[in-house]
């Protein structure tokens, strides 16, 4: 079963502290990983997708990594406007559902 | 601008009642999804419709009930027949079944 498992549950930095965010996944064969970040009560908006080991993408201080079982969101010097949920998913070659993870909250203190 | 919306951004039922929640997108995008958010969990698929006039059932498509009419439009019921039905609902869309998705701003639905 697809499976996908974000950690941290929550993460506090200071402005500037750089860290990553884990997302493990479980899937037959990966047609895709997505990462989300979602403000307090608003909709996700879509940041990066994913599709094979050793990509990377980048955005602003964001950059995402994959590898076979996890892929890492990676937050250089960060401000107190990156303050939200960050939510992985992926999708399976094997079906057209999008399977999502609980999310990482972060918290960024100036 | 393109995108998606939904309304209402907050809704009331009583409990025994029906209500729809309303999702409109102009992206041209011929899949379109309803969600489940509960704190602490992962998006819950609820129905997915790859191309009008047919739609599937998610996870959790117990007391729920969707219509896909128009290419721009997919609402989704949530019928007295649902047991817990406060939550965060999203609406997203994507070009194809195999793409990233594309989420509204959500409606909040509280029983009373």
């Amino acid at each position: 079963e697809d499976q996908v498992t974000q950690s941290p549950e929550a993460l506090r930095l200071q402005e500037g502290e750089s860290s990553s965010l884990n997302c493990s996944y479980t899937v037959s064969g990966l047609r895709g990983l997505f990462w989300y970040r979602q403000d307090p009560g608003k909709g996700p908006e879509f940041l990066f997708t994913l599709y094979s080991a050793g990509e990377e993408k980048e955005k602003e201080r964001l950059k995402a990594t994959l590898t076979k079982k996890e892929s890492f969101l990676h937050i250089t010097a960060p401000k107190p406007e990156d303050s939200a949920t960050y939510l992985c998913a992926v999708q399976d070659t094997g079906g057209f559902k999008t399977i999502f993870g609980a999310g990482t909250r972060l918290f960024v203190k100036a | 601008d393109g995108g998606i919306t939904q309304s209402p951004k907050y809704l009331f039922r009583k409990e025994g009642q029906n209500v729809t929640l309303s999702c409109e997108q102009n992206l041209n995008h011929d899949a379109m999804y309803w969600y489940r958010q509960d704190p602490g969990q992962g998006l819950r698929l609820i129905y997915y419709s790859q191309i009008v006039n047919d739609f599937q059932k998610g996870d959790i498509a117990e007391g729920y009930s969707v219509s896909r009419e128009k290419k721009e439009s997919f609402p989704l019921t949530v019928t007295s027949a649902q047991k817990n039905p406060t939550a965060f609902y999203l609406c997203a869309s994507s070009i194809g079944s195999v793409n990233e998705q594309f989420f509204g701003p959500g409606t909040r639905l509280t029983v009373l």
